[in-house]
């Protein structure tokens, strides 16, 4: 059990909608990224927010957007879905000062 | 840029079978880390462990146990004895050291470990 929780943890979309994906992390830990998983292949760094600001990104386009709030938790959003945008997202925090993520289950992502 | 490799798409053994996951990887950084996690069907990754670049002790965790070699850029992982719970993907992945907060982790493709009873 890592303390990290996600919501929802399936989700269906149509293509051109918008989606958030929600991310619970643990008392402490003030850092938060976020992860695409497409099925089959190793997670891809999307973009990490610490102490609110948005520290480094990925090679996704601008329709990715997060946010991280005081109190830990911490949203994806994606508008204009495209059928590519399938895929496991994850999300992990991390306490100070240290390099070790905590990952949580994930949300499933399908895009018709 | 950094690379992480894992050749070893899928491997079956038989409980109590030894198993190694291969992992190589490619970075410019003089400092960095390399993870092992475990992705059981549920989804959720669950860490192993993490090495730093200038720790190439090598590392015995019960049945687990990690070959880090710099000289080949090469960070292995060897299950001893299988058990039918260690059936699940294994990632290898890199992280090269930023400070600030900053960590991006870079995965390999995983080695889905299939252990039948």
């Amino acid at each position: 059990e890592t303390g990290v929780t996600q919501s929802p943890t399936h989700l269906i979309k149509t293509r051109g909608q918008q989606v958030t994906l929600r991310c619970s992390s643990q008392s402490g830990h003030n850092t938060v990224s976020w992860y695409q998983q497409a099925l089959g292949q190793g997670p891809q760094f999307i973009f990490q927010y610490y102490r609110e600001e948005e520290n480094g990104r990925g090679n996704f386009p601008p329709r990715f957007s997060g946010l991280q709030f005081p109190n830990y938790s911490s949203e994806l959003n994606v508008n204009a879905l495209e059928l590519d945008d399938s895929a496991l997202y994850l999300c992990a925090s991390s306490p100070p000062d240290q390099e070790k993520l905590f990952f949580g289950s994930g949300t499933q992502l399908s895009v018709l | 840029a950094q690379k992480v490799t894992q050749a070893q798409t899928e491997i079956s053994v038989v409980e109590k079978e030894d198993v190694t996951l291969d992992c190589v990887y490619e970075t410019r950084d003089t400092t960095y880390y390399l993870f092992w996690y475990k992705q059981p069907p549920s989804g959720e990754l669950v860490f192993l462990i993490r090495r730093n670049s200038f720790d190439e002790q090598n590392e015995i965790s019960g049945r687990y146990s990690w070959n880090f070699q710099k000289s080949t850029s090469s960070f292995n992982f060897t299950i001893t004895a299988s058990q039918v719970v260690d059936s699940a993907v294994y990632f290898c992945a890199l992280s090269g050291f930023r400070g600030t907060g900053f960590q991006k982790l870079v995965f390999g493709t995983g080695t889905r470990l299939l252990v039948s009873p």
